[in-house]
Formats: C-alpha cells, sequence, structure tokens
C-alpha cells in the first residue's frame, strides 16, 4: 500500500528556533510538493520539487528531495508565528492524471 | 490568470437528503479537475479525479459520484448523504499531460455539514 508519512504530526516551537519536518513515501516518484493551510482555509503551494537532489527556498522555509531515501524534507529557519499552520507533502504517483497522495499534514504552531 | 470557484462555501444538510457542489475553472483549458475531501484535523483524500469530460476516475466506494459535463466544470454529488460525508470538499486543477510538472492549484472549498 502506497503511504506518505509526515512527522512530527504536531510541532510546537518557539520564535527563532529552527526545525525540520520530514516526509518519507514508499513508491517510486521524482515529483514531490509542499503546501500550506491554514485554519478553515484551503491548500496553497509552497514548493514543487522536481528531482533527485532538487532543492526550494522562499523566506524562512526551505524544501529538499532526496528521490533515493524517498525522503523530502521541510526546513523552518528562525520561525516567527506567521509561520503556524499545517503543512502537507504530496507525491504524484502517476505523471499522466497528476494523481498526487498527501500526507498525513503536519500541524506548526510557533509561539513567542 | 487562472481562477478556481467553488459553491457553496458552506452547507449544512439533513441525512437522507441529495448533495451538489459545484467546481468551475477560468482561463485554463482541458484541465485535470480532482475532488478531495477533508475530515475535521485530518489530511486529504482524493475522491475523484478527471482528464477530460465524461471522464471520471473513483478512488474509493462511496456514496458519491462526480461528473464533468463541461470542460472546466466538476460536481460532486450524491443522492442520499450520510453522517459520514461531513467534512471539507476541496477542488483542484491542474495543467494536463504527462510532461506538465506544474502543482495542483486549489479552490476555496465547500464545509459541509451534515446532520
Amino acid at each position: 500500500e502506497l503511504k506518505v508519512e509526515q512527522n512530527p504530526l504536531f510541532l510546537s516551537m518557539q520564535e527563532g528556533k529552527n526545525y525540520t519536518i520530514y516526509c518519507n513515501y514508499s513508491t517510486t516518484s521524482d515529483r514531490l510538493y509542499w503546501y500550506r493551510q491554514d485554519p478553515g482555509k484551503s491548500l496553497e503551494s509552497l514548493f514543487v520539487l522536481l528531482s533527485n537532489g532538487a532543492v526550494k527556498q522562499e523566506g524562512r522555509l526551505m524544501a529538499s528531495l532526496d528521490t533515493k531515501a524517498r525522503l523530502s524534507t521541510l526546513h523552518i529557519t528562525a520561525a516567527v508565528h506567521d509561520l503556524s499552520a499545517t503543512y502537507f507533502c504530496a507525491v504524484d504517483i502517476n505523471y499522466n492524471t497528476d494523481k498526487l497522495i498527501f500526507g498525513t499534514g503536519t500541524r506548526l504552531q510557533v509561539f513567542p | 490568470s487562472q481562477t478556481i470557484h467553488q459553491w457553496p462555501a458552506t452547507l449544512v444538510q439533513p441525512v437522507g437528503s441529495p448533495l451538489s457542489l459545484e467546481c468551475t475553472v477560468e482561463g485554463t483549458s482541458n484541465p485535470n479537475l480532482y475532488w478531495y475531501r477533508q475530515a475535521a484535523g485530518r489530511g486529504l483524500q482524493l475522491l475523484f479525479y478527471s482528464i477530460g469530460i465524461d471522464q471520471i476516475s473513483s478512488e474509493v466506494p462511496q456514496n458519491l459520484s462526480a461528473s464533468r459535463p463541461q470542460d472546466r466544470q466538476f460536481i460532486l454529488s450524491s443522492k442520499k448523504l450520510l453522517l459520514s460525508d461531513s467534512g471539507f470538499y476541496l477542488c483542484a486543477w491542474s495543467t494536463s499531460g504527462g510532461a506538465n510538472t506544474d502543482t495542483q492549484y486549489f479552490g476555496p472549498g465547500t464545509r459541509l455539514t451534515v446532520l
């Protein structure tokens, strides 16, 4: 069974600290996406990772992809309260239909 | 630019009543379209996807059906709602074609409560 697992599921961190969210998947794919969801809202695309070794950065967030290890990471640098949200990774398992399998989500809470 | 609409935004329905949720995309042609459901505090479950008019694939056996009567219109329906159908329903689109590496773009969602 295809699985996309994130850890941790819940992360409470202090402003200014660094942390990494991990996304492991169980099938072959070199297309992985990260999304952000604010409470009660829809999903917003953050990063598109399309090859082994891909690294993308936007502000305090940096995402990377290791297709051989079937692992993606989302690194948070010097967290601020505005980053509080739920973060999902998603793996593309059919390039013709762009069918995505989503991870379990990581709920991030940043406190002062 | 492309825009995706969903309506209604919120819906409260009694058990056993029918359902129709609509999703439309503007600014693109022949998109791939998707319906997801998100239960409270949970991840996203892919319900249906479509690569063209009247081409619908169902992912999970359930009380729901989908139709795509027009290129940029995707409808989620049920004849009789169950309590377990409650959730946040999200429509998404992506550019069609195997070489496409674009992300999926999500609509604002419909929050459905079945009582």
